[in-house]
């Protein structure tokens, strides 16, 4: 019953810093997605991709960059961290477009950027 | 994306109330979508509906389509406290790749 997995859960980054967010999926869906939530903001797309080997940008793509690989896997990359990036980080897989709608989502990481 | 107008943004009420949000949007949506986040967790979906004028049930749920497929709402009859969390609206344009969602609703039961 894994799901969707995300690693890290928690992660504290000094200003500067780089890191890369891992998720994967044992669903075998063609969609996945990264959002992120802010208190009261509900959730923004990042960056989302419709199978292995394509990408795009979501609503908020700045300072972040993604690779899909496989089907299963989807990490966002994080580069030269800002405070702005304090966050939690949900990835999301589905199958979408003209079937259902649903979206599973991982359990989320918590980033702070000090 | 299209960010949906979801209200309340907040709700504080009482155990065995009934509760009522709704969501808006300037687009047509071929699908709309409830999730529901519990503290420190992903949202989970708790209603799905595909067309104009659906009403569906999930237990204590239900949730409707709007005819003009630019609005949804949610109600949840008789609330208990394990329905606490933020309550999220989503939303599928035609030949879009991701969700819309709306800001959340905010739900808090007492006993």
């Amino acid at each position: 019953n894994a799901g969707v997995t995300q690693t890290p859960k928690f992660r504290i980054l000094k200003i500067g810093q780089s890191m890369t967010l891992q998720c994967t999926q044992d669903m075998n869906h063609n969609y996945m997605y990264w959002y992120r939530q802010d208190p009261g903001m509900g959730l923004k797309l990042i960056y989302y991709s419709v199978g292995a080997g394509i990408t795009d940008k979501g609503e908020v793509p700045n300072g972040y960059n993604v690779s899909r690989s496989t089907t299963e896997d989807f990490p966002l990359r994080l580069e030269l961290a800002a405070p702005s990036q304090t966050s939690v980080y949900f990835c999301a897989s589905g199958r979408l477009a003209g079937e259902t709608g649903e979206l599973f989502f991982g359990e989320g990481s918590r980033l702070t950027v000090l | 994306g299209q960010q949906l107008n979801q209200s309340p943004q907040s709700m504080f009420i009482q155990e065995g109330e009934d509760v009522s949000m709704n969501c808006t949007s300037s687009s047509i949506f071929n699908t709309w979508l409830w999730y529901k986040q519990d503290p420190g967790e992903g949202p989970v979906l708790l209603i799905a509906l595909y067309k104009a004028g659906e009403l569906t049930s999930n237990g204590r749920l239900t949730a409707q389509f709007g005819i003009t497929r630019k609005d949804s709402f949610l109600n949840i009859s008789a609330s208990i406290p394990s329905d606490v969390g933020i309550y999220f609206c989503a939303g599928l344009e035609n030949s879009g790749y991701a969700l819309n969602f709306g800001k959340g609703t905010s739900l808090l039961v007492t006993p």
